[in-house]
């Protein structure tokens, strides 16, 4: 079993719904960060939570230390917000990151 | 914005040649890593260094393989020689100093051993 499972793998969306992808892990962590990578692209941080709840624009990112789970959220998707999104947790006292295998979301106009 | 440079960006190379791929870190970031990303391991860490010095390279096959940081503007990952299973997308991150610093990526270096 990963120590960190993403679900789902793969998710459909039109524009303008409300997405929430998951990530739950199995470790200790210091700090949770959800990446975003466009197809044939750059790998780009969206967030680094390490309790509660970040807002960024569209983008809200949650964690529950208590239950190893985050998610995140993209209200009113765009068609531009079709990536791969990944989470990374990082240990305590360490820098190295164990990744997620990521959500592969499309949205559609 | 502050950027992570990776050279080149794409590299063709027959089999047995060697490899030699360029990171410049954000300045003033004094942690970096190797990571690789291929369809079936997804991303890996291969080595990382803080304050140029190595800390931890045990994913990274030490035969063909090394991870330098000859100064603190430049960190290289050599492939000596190359094989075709190492074809992969070879990404550079650097952070700054405290453990509460995110991320930031270079856009990486796709390799294709021939």
């Amino acid at each position: 079993k990963n120590e960190v499972e993403q679900s789902p793998q793969n998710l459909t969306a039109q524009e303008g719904e409300f997405i929430t992808i998951n990530c739950s892990y199995s470790v200790g962590i210091s700090a949770l960060h959800w990446l975003q990578q466009h197809p044939g692209g750059g790998i780009v941080s969206l967030f680094m939570l390490s309790s509660g709840k970040k807002k960024h624009g569209r983008l809200i990112a949650t964690i529950n230390i208590q239950e190893k789970h985050s998610s995140l959220h993209i209200t009113a998707s765009h068609p531009r917000d079709s990536a791969v999104y990944i989470c990374a947790v990082q240990g305590y006292n360490t820098d190295k990151l164990i990744f997620g295998t990521g959500t592969r979301l499309q949205v559609f106009p | 914005d502050a950027r992570v440079t990776q050279t080149p960006r794409h590299k063709v190379t027959e089999m047995g040649q060697e490899v030699t791929m360029r990171c410049q870190p954000i300045l003033g970031h004094n942690t970096v890593f190797w990571y690789r990303q291929t369809m079936m391991q997804g991303l890996e860490l291969l080595a990382y260094f803080r304050n140029r010095a190595p800390l931890d390279d045990s994913g990274m096959p030490k035969d063909r393989f090394s991870a330098e940081m000859p100064d603190a503007t430049l960190a290289t990952l050599k492939i000596q020689p190359s094989e075709p299973r190492d074809s992969a997308v070879y990404f550079c991150a650097s952070r700054g100093g405290r453990l509460n610093y995110g991320y930031t990526f270079g856009s990486g270096t796709r390799l294709t051993v021939v």
